[in-house]
């Protein structure tokens, strides 16, 4: 079964970046479909992005457009989420979320999050 | 951008009661949608999918209903362990969630 495992908390100053991983166990990077969730304290799950099976491309939600990279490296099984120009409005658990490629299409399992804090 | 309402905000019940939670979509999204249990500090898992599947492991008391924009969630009769937040997915056009149904004890 598909494990994935986050890096640890995070805290940023505003105006910095921060990157996020996930280690992949019991699959192969390549057999899935990685996604990024994030929330907010006290607030619901807002989808970032993720790779898009049938186009190929990693797609974003336009909210992040721009300031939000998914990358992934095949060869360590992990995935990344690189986030830019931090705001305090950034502050959040951020989940990865994966889905196996051709055989569902739902995000299970997930991360166990990364807490990431935005502060001066 | 498909919205997803989720009503109520808030559901106050017993153990043994029969919750219902209701997700609306703002345009047809057929049954490309899926419901998500979090309970606090952990990461959300995956209940239902395409609108009336249970995921492995799932309890039968958990059953999801609807198609198009109108979505139910009904937990038969609630254990302990169910009180929780739900959240409604749809992943028609890109993913969006609903913004949650806190189920708690009464």
């Amino acid at each position: 079964q598909v494990q994935l495992v986050q890096s640890g908390a995070e805290v940023k100053k505003p105006g910095a970046s921060v990157k996020v991983s996930c280690k992949v166990s019991g699959y192969t990077l390549t057999e899935l479909s990685m996604h990024w969730v994030r929330q907010a304290p006290g607030k619901g799950l807002e989808w970032m992005g993720g790779f898009d099976p049938e186009d190929g491309e990693t797609i974003y939600a336009q909210k992040f457009q721009g300031r939000v990279t998914m990358t992934e490296d095949t060869s360590t099984d992990t995935a990344y989420m690189e986030l830019s120009s931090l705001r305090s409005e950034d502050t959040a658990v951020y989940y990865c979320a994966t889905i196996i490629t051709g055989m569902t299409y739902w995000f299970d399992p997930w991360g166990q999050g990364t807490l990431v804090t935005v502060s001066s | 951008e498909i919205v997803l309402t989720q009503s109520p905000a808030t559901l106050s019940l017993s153990p043994g009661e029969r919750a219902t939670l209701s997700c609306r979509a703002s345009q047809s999204v057929s049954s490309y949608l899926a419901w998500y249990q979090q309970k606090p500090g952990q990461a959300p898992r995956l209940l239902i999918y395409d609108a009336s599947n249970r995921a492995t492991g799932i309890p039968a008391r958990f059953s999801g209903s609807g198609s198009g924009t109108d979505f139910t969630l009904t937990i038969s009769s609630l254990e302990p362990e169910d009180f929780a937040v739900y959240y409604c997915q749809q992943r028609s056009n890109y993913v969006t969630f609903g913004q949650g149904t806190k189920v708690e004890i009464k």
